[in-house]
Order: C-alpha cells, then structure tokens, then sequence
C-alpha cells in the first residue's frame, strides 16, 4: 500500500512564476491537509479538504495561494506569482476520517525555492 | 491565536540515557494529543494518538503520558539508542485540524 506521494521533491521558480505542488493520498484515504514549514518553524496548518470541497482553509494566505481535490486525481496546492518568502517546504497529509483516533500520514514534501 | 508549545528545543544524551520531553496545549476544547516522530530527510510518523485524561501509551522504549486538565503532555525514552535520534513532534487537535509544535530535536551520541 502506497504512502502518500508528493511530487515534485524539488521545485525552483522565479519570481512571479506559478507551482504547483501535488499529493496523491493514501489509498482509501479522502481526506488531505496541506502544511507548510518556514525555516526554524515548526509545521504550520493551511488547508484541509475532502474530495470535491474545501473544509477548512483559515491557515491559507488571502491571496495567491489555491487549493483542490477534484473527484479524480490528486490534490494540488497552487500559487500564483511566487515571491521569495514563499520558499519553504510544503507537507501533504492524509486520513481514512476524521475520528478521534485517527492520525495524519505525511508524504516527504516538496522543497520550493523561489530565486 | 493557538499555542502548542514543546521543550527542550533540543537535546543531545549518551547511547544508555533516558529522556523526556514537554509538550504544553490550550487545556480547553481537547480533543486528541498526537506525537510522531520525524527523522532527516523523512516524513512525519504517527506514535501516539491520546484522547482521554490520564492515558498512557506506550510502544517499545518509547512511551507518553497526557494530563489534559493541565494541559500537557510528556514523551519518555527509555535507554535511547542512536536510532532514536530524530525531531519529535506534537499535536493538539481541539475544534481545528491539528496544530504542532516546533518539536524538540533530539541527538543521541553514541
């Protein structure tokens, strides 16, 4: 059973340019949150959604920053226009459900460096 | 604004120490205590989930007690080994998705 797949590992772009950043949940698994580490941060929650609908988004940044779980495929975490402070490294994570019990399982990140 | 916060920032022990850590979170609207434990250039794995006052869980030498009117909780490793060196993270989940701490890095030397 496949872990939960972040892709790419690595992404530059220039300023002004858009990434898009994609995580493939555990199988079985529908519902996705989106973190985000700044350097000597600790993970900070954006996003969480369930297939087709955004839960809870109050961690995202009013502007440039999208997020999606369509009916099929992957979860993307879009930004628009890229800015320097945006470098960081952007964690995927999944859950089967939302039950007290039920922990998050994280796939490696992807590392964006905005030059 | 929600603070979830872990200490020592870091630590370095002796292959054979025992160890323990602090977490401290918002006493009110608990939910659930996560730790998961987070090695170099890996992912983030799941050790404990805690949900009632007074649980403890344990798993190997690695074991957690939580306090949730106090709100705290602490990890204890038991004879660390040098495998065991890696961040270790908590999480409270209240009425929002889980909200980490800054983790306490710990080193064992062998």
């Amino acid at each position: 059973n496949a872990g939960v797949m972040q892709n790419p590992r690595h992404l530059v772009r220039r300023r002004g340019q858009e990434a898009r950043l994609r995580c493939s949940p555990m199988k079985g698994h529908s519902h996705v949150y989106w973190y985000r580490q700044l350097p000597e941060e600790g993970l900070k929650f954006m996003v969480y959604l369930q297939k087709e609908n955004i839960i809870d988004e109050s961690g995202m940044p009013k502007e440039r920053f999208s997020a999606e779980f369509p009916k099929e495929g992957p979860s993307i975490l879009r930004i628009q226009q890229v800015v320097r402070g945006d470098s960081a490294a952007y964690f995927c994570a999944s859950s089967p459900g939302t039950g007290r019990r039920e922990k998050l399982f994280f796939g490696s990140g992807t590392q964006l460096s905005v030059l | 604004i929600l603070n979830v916060e872990q200490s020592p920032q870091s630590l370095h022990v002796q292959e054979g120490d025992s160890t323990n850590f602090t977490c401290s979170f918002p006493s009110s609207n608990f939910y659930a205590l996560h730790w998961y434990r987070w090695e170099t250039a890996k992912s983030p794995e799941a050790l404990f989930v805690m949900t009632l006052n007074g649980d403890e869980k344990k798993k190997g030498r690695i074991s957690a007690t939580l306090n949730t009117k106090e709100g705290y909780s602490y990890l204890y490793i038991k004879g660390s080994q040098p495998e065991d060196s890696a961040t270790y993270l908590c999480a409270f989940r209240g009425n929002t998705p889980l909200v980490f701490g800054k983790g306490t890095r710990l080193s064992v030397i062998a």
